[in-house]
């Protein structure tokens, strides 16, 4: 299995800041990535696909870059409805593996 | 309006049999892979397995295979996960999602059920 790895785990920041969250696959997996939100108590939402595409309906606030083993996700400016659990997902080779998850919670 | 409304909270015993579902709407069901991810309380996301409506072709995630089995019916329009012996470590949070069409995006859940609570206790 491709196991993905996220750093940090866990962040606080203010509202209008930049936030920026890595995940890192264990294997190559040219630029088939997702990133999911998840807030507290719900299911998770799709924000970015195929590494950087963002999903209809998503602030642009959100982005994401990288390819091959190394990828980041940024939030341009935090709001407080952007607090929750943010996964890194795989879809190169079943099966498709998450990322451990980066907590992001207001400061 | 894409739709995926799953069943309500299971409580069973170990040992105890489940189906759980997901019921699709709005969109043409044989045309969309689903699958199942698992969240233990507090834990992270797992893949286990998807499935084509349209043939009822299956993979699984090793870790899961030979413990659920996940099933479709075109004309219910309703994907399906099953145990048919619970183990406490099965207790957590199961959710269905809908799988895009296109290669490029072919891994990616672009619409999710609200999710369904599963317990297994003595």
């Amino acid at each position: 299995d491709i196991q993905m790895t996220q750093s940090p785990s866990s962040l606080s920041a203010s509202v209008g800041d930049r936030v920026t969250i890595s995940c890192q696959a264990n294997h190559g997996i040219d630029n088939f990535l997702n990133w999911y939100q998840q807030r507290p108590g719900k299911a998770p939402r799709l924000l970015i696909y195929l590494a950087s595409r963002l999903e209809t309906g998503v602030p642009s606030r959100f982005s994401g870059g990288g390819s091959g083993t190394h990828f980041s996700f940024t939030i341009t400016s935090l709001q407080p409805e952007d607090v929750g659990t943010y996964y890194c997902q795989q879809y190169q080779d079943l099966p498709f593996t998450f990322g451990p998850g980066t907590k992001v919670d207001i400061k | 309006e894409v739709q995926l409304v799953q069943s309500g909270t299971e409580v069973k015993k170990p040992g105890e049999s489940l189906k759980i579902s997901c019921k699709t709407s709005g969109y043409t069901f044989s045309n969309y892979w689903i699958t199942w991810v698992r969240q233990i309380p507090g834990k992270g996301l797992e893949w286990m397995a998807r499935i084509d409506p349209s043939d009822s072709y299956t993979d699984y995630n090793p870790s899961f295979r030979g413990h659920v089995t996940i099933s479709s019916d075109i004309s219910l329009t309703t994907a399906y996960l099953q145990w048919a012996s619970l183990k406490a470590s099965d207790t957590a949070i199961y959710f269905c999602a809908r799988l895009r069409q296109d290669r490029a995006a072919a891994g990616t859940s672009d619409f999710w059920g609200q999710g369904t609570l599963v317990t297994v206790s003595s």
